[in-house]
């Protein structure tokens, strides 16, 4: 286990509506990043919050946005949901000035009807 | 653009012989290469990194090398249990201010037994 933790675990929405998962980084990281994950492919890079800011940014619209907290622990929010963004969605908490080793939750698996 | 490939299709292999999974990159020049694993609904899990001035890397089983000439990692399970079975990412980042991380598709290892 990474000690790393994500909530929910599943979630079910419409198109059109909103989203927020969460993430619990592991003690003592500084760092978290988000991918989107689709079935069969590898995680896509959405973004990254160091110390509370935005640090990075992948090819994500506006509409997906992100919060990360003075403990660590991180949000990302998604509006105006679409039927693509159906995927199993991963936080990845690490130390920038440490080891560069990234690591992940389990994933919040996104449905969106 | 940026380009990680990865063989899509399935890797079978017997037990006790050795897995080799490749990583090819393009319009890249990575500071590491990370491999990871991935079993079906889970997060990645961390299993070797390696650096651009660095050729070969081992772990117990494992053993990774990296050509930035070629452009190439390969990865390699020796003495494969079925236990290996699980698709494996290669994910390469750049230096710089933020650990921006790109992934390939993955390969999945299947181990029979």
């Amino acid at each position: 286990e990474t000690g790393v933790t994500q909530s929910p675990t599943h979630l079910i929405k419409t198109r059109g509506q909103q989203v927020t998962l969460r993430c619990s980084s592991q003690s003592g990281h500084n760092t978290v990043s988000w991918y989107q994950q689709a079935l069969g492919q590898g995680p896509q890079f959405i973004f990254q919050y160091y110390r509370e800011e935005e640090n990075g940014r992948g090819n994500f619209p506006p509409r997906f946005s992100g919060l990360q907290f003075p403990n660590y622990s991180s949000e990302l929010n998604v509006n105006a949901l679409e039927l693509d963004d159906s995927a199993l969605y991963l936080c990845a908490s690490s130390l920038i000035g440490g080891e560069e080793t990234q690591y992940f939750g389990p994933g919040t698996r996104l449905l969106v009807l | 653009s940026q380009k990680i490939e990865q063989n899509s299709e399935a890797l079978n292999i017997q037990e006790g012989k050795t897995a080799t999974l490749t990583c090819n990159y393009t319009n890249y020049s990575p500071a590491y290469l990370q491999w990871y694993r991935q079993d079906p609904g889970r997060g990645p899990v961390f299993l070797l990194l390696i650096r651009e001035n660095e050729k070969e890397k081992r772990k117990e089983r494992l053993k990774v090398t990296f050509d930035t000439t070629l452009k190439q990692s390969l990865f390699h399970i020796t003495a494969s249990q079925p236990a290996d079975s699980a698709t494996y990412l290669c994910a390469l980042a750049g230096s710089g201010g933020y650990q921006k991380v790109t992934f390939g598709t993955g390969t999945k290892l299947q181990v029979i037994p």
